[in-house]
């Protein structure tokens, strides 16, 4: 079956960095999506990967490895703010999108 | 402002008496979809539309319907609701099934069956 294993819950201190993980195994891959989730909002999007290296934004970076089916959400400077839910998601040889559970990011002063 | 429009943000019902969920999108994306979220668990897909007149189920369509008419409007059908499908509803869009953009979501309906 399509897996995809997040962390369930990680706690950061504010200035900091924190790192979430992500694995997978789909059947075929065609991207890789990290969406933010505050509680009870609607997701919004964060990354996507598709080719194995580090792709950076701002305070955000993602990593994908295809090979390990891997990724990582590297967040930096971390704000008070950034408590959310963190979720990967990868498309499938269907172009489905098959999603994590999230991890939720507290974030303490 | 580019944005998916769902309706109603809050909903409680009764068991057995149909409701439907709107969703309307003014991107012109031709894919767009149906996730409901549950605690714990990932969201899963419901339905989802490739364009106009084109639908297929995701992995847990059982108890709904959606239909396609126009490229704006997927709308949600419960038939005959159950306590089961008390959850929160996400509405999605994208320009293509096979594009890099990520999907664009709505706020969210949140829908309570007693």
């Amino acid at each position: 079956g399509q897996n995809i294993d997040q962390p369930t819950e990680m706690t950061a201190t504010e200035g900091a960095i924190v790192q979430i993980n992500c694995t997978y195994q789909t059947s075929g891959f065609n991207g890789l999506f990290w969406y933010q989730q505050h509680a009870g909002e609607a997701p919004t999007f964060l990354s996507y990967n598709v080719l194995d290296g580090l792709e950076e934004k701002g305070r955000f970076s993602s990593f994908l490895s295809r090979s390990k089916g891997y990724s990582y959400l590297l967040l930096k400077e971390l704000q008070m703010k950034d408590s959310a839910s963190y979720l990967c998601a990868v498309k499938d040889s269907n172009y489905q999108l098959i999603w994590g559970a999230g991890t939720k990011l507290i974030i303490k002063p | 402002e580019a944005q998916v429009t769902q309706n109603p943000r809050y909903l409680i019902t009764v068991t057995g008496k149909k409701l439907t969920v709107t969703c309307s999108q003014n991107m012109n994306h031709e894919y767009m979809s149906w996730y409901r979220q549950d605690p714990g668990l990932g969201l899963r897909q419901i339905y989802y539309s490739m364009n106009v007149e084109v639908t297929d189920k995701g992995d847990v369509p059982e108890g709904y319907k959606v239909s396609r008419k126009e490229k704006r409007n997927f709308p949600l059908i419960l038939e005959s609701p159950s306590p089961n499908q008390t959850s929160l509803y996400f509405c999605a869009s994208s320009l293509s099934e096979t594009g890099t953009g990520g999907y664009t979501f709505g706020s969210g309906t949140r829908l309570t069956v007693v």
